[in-house]
């Protein structure tokens, strides 16, 4: 089945700074990669994903590269703000089908103001 | 709120009782999971249905566990015989197979503590 490696475990950054978080997965015929922020509490939400026909993908302050032949990708956050303070999870999957994703184990991201 | 809702919130048991928990998705979607997360891990799979149909159950869940989506729409998640090792935040999450997308919606979870 899939694994996925997620580090560091933990991150802690100046407001300000960039933020970069790095999975790697051992599946070669995964081809949907999302990541999900957990907020203390909260559900995990989906806040970017990528799929293998795409090298890199960004939204705002956001963004997400992957290497298919390295079999691993990454989140990178620039600017941080303290509210991206979380818990965030890659993962990775094949699409069609079930779909079922098979989670890193999370990086606590904190911000300092 | 029109996201996905579970019910209870808390559960607090003792060894060996029965538990069960309820899933309400997302109205339109045929897609249900089931997760268990602990401490410090990610999400781990453990059922997922599609409408009715459960399609596919993780290897590592016991025979203690057993899901339900009667009618394509709630699910319940069983546990029986509940030992300690089955304390965890057990999540649902929804998604559509009809929108294009694979985004899952997660619920806010039920946490079991068994004593």
């Amino acid at each position: 089945g899939e694994n996925v490696e997620q580090h560091p475990s933990t991150l802690s950054v100046q407001e300000g700074d960039s933020a970069v978080i790095k999975c790697t997965y051992s599946d070669s015929a995964s081809n949907y990669f999302p990541w999900y922020k957990q907020e203390l509490g909260k559900r995990p939400q989906l806040i970017i994903d990528i799929r293998s026909n795409v090298g890199e993908k960004k939204d705002q302050r956001i963004a997400v590269t992957l290497n298919k032949t390295a079999k691993h990708f990454s989140l990178h956050i620039t600017e941080t703000q303290p509210e991206d303070s979380a818990v965030y999870f890659c993962a990775a999957s094949r699409s069609g089908g079930s779909y079922i994703p098979t989670f890193g184990r999370g990086t606590s991201l904190i911000v300092h103001p | 709120d029109t996201g996905v809702s579970q019910d209870p919130r808390h559960k607090i048991t003792k060894r060996g009782q029965n538990v069960t928990f309820r899933c309400d998705p997302i109205s339109e979607h045929n897609r249900l999971y089931w997760y268990r997360q602990t401490l410090g891990q990610g999400p781990e799979f453990l059922t997922y249905f599609q409408n009715e149909a459960q399609l596919e159950k993780s290897r590592l869940l016991s025979d203690r566990f057993s899901a339900e989506r009667p009618k394509g729409s709630f699910s319940t998640l069983e546990i029986q015989r509940t030992e300690q090792g089955d304390s965890a935040m057990y999540l649902c999450a929804s998604s559509s197979s009809d929108l294009g997308t694979y985004e899952q919606y997660f619920g806010p979870g039920t946490r079991l503590t068994v004593t």
